[in-house]
């Protein structure tokens, strides 16, 4: 499967556990993009990079949400000291600069739970 | 504010029938719209997006900048239509807002 890899597809923590989340592009895409998604919403932006740089973060990514992408190829989305509300599906998505910058390609999640 | 607005969670139409998606946006600046589409146990796909001003799959959609409109249309649904339909809008060169999304059911 040459599409955009997310691990794990799972992950249940207790509250105040930190958690790690990775994402493998699409391997010539240079744009890297995290969701959230919770029940019967659509996906909110959380954060964005062109190669390593990450040049972009919503609001809603809050001082315990750490993201990274070193050398431009994979990323990680850390939580610390997790809260019942970042029970959610985090998307990780790529695309390609340029003419296609907009077209984004999804990988299939991490569904957190926070018990 | 930018922001995408998906009026009906649910929408159930007969196979056969015209289905119309409706989604309103608030931008600005010059929009670029798209239809994301998740089938069941799919993984979130673009569907169309109103630059190219393409038919997939027999859906439409235009961009209607008076009304600030982007619905999807399809003259006849079929039963693998069935899927979540988000809308979304491209601000910023790289930032793309969505909508909550409407379920679409087509029955037999």
């Amino acid at each position: 499967d040459t599409g955009v890899s997310q691990n794990p597809r799972h992950k249940i923590t207790k509250r105040g556990q930190n958690v790690t989340f990775r994402c493998d592009p699409i391997s010539e895409h240079n744009r890297l993009y995290w969701y959230r998604q919770t029940l019967g919403q659509g996906p909110e932006f959380l954060t964005y990079f062109q190669n390593e740089a990450q040049l972009e973060k919503s609001r809603l990514l809050s001082d315990r949400f750490s993201a990274e992408r070193p050398k431009g190829s994979f990323s990680t989305l850390e939580i610390q000291r997790t809260e019942q509300g970042d029970s959610a599906m985090y998307l990780c998505a790529s695309s390609l600069s340029g003419t296609g910058g907009y077209k984004l390609f999804f990988g299939s999640g991490t569904q957190l739970s926070v018990l | 504010a930018q922001r995408v607005t998906q009026p009906e969670k649910l929408l159930s139409v007969f196979k056969g029938a015209p289905v119309e998606l409706k989604c309103n946006y608030s931008y600005s600046g010059s929009p670029e719209l798209f239809w994301y589409v998740q089938y069941s146990r799919q993984r979130l796909q673009l569907l169309l997006r109103h630059i190219s001003r393409e038919s997939i799959k027999g859906f439409t959609a235009d961009l209607n900048k008076g009304e600030t409109s982007f619905h999807l249309k399809k003259p006849f649904a079929q039963e693998e239509d069935s899927a979540m339909y988000y809308c979304a809008l491209g601000t910023g060169g790289f930032k793309t807002i969505f909508g909550a999304g409407t379920r679409l059911f087509v029955k037999a």
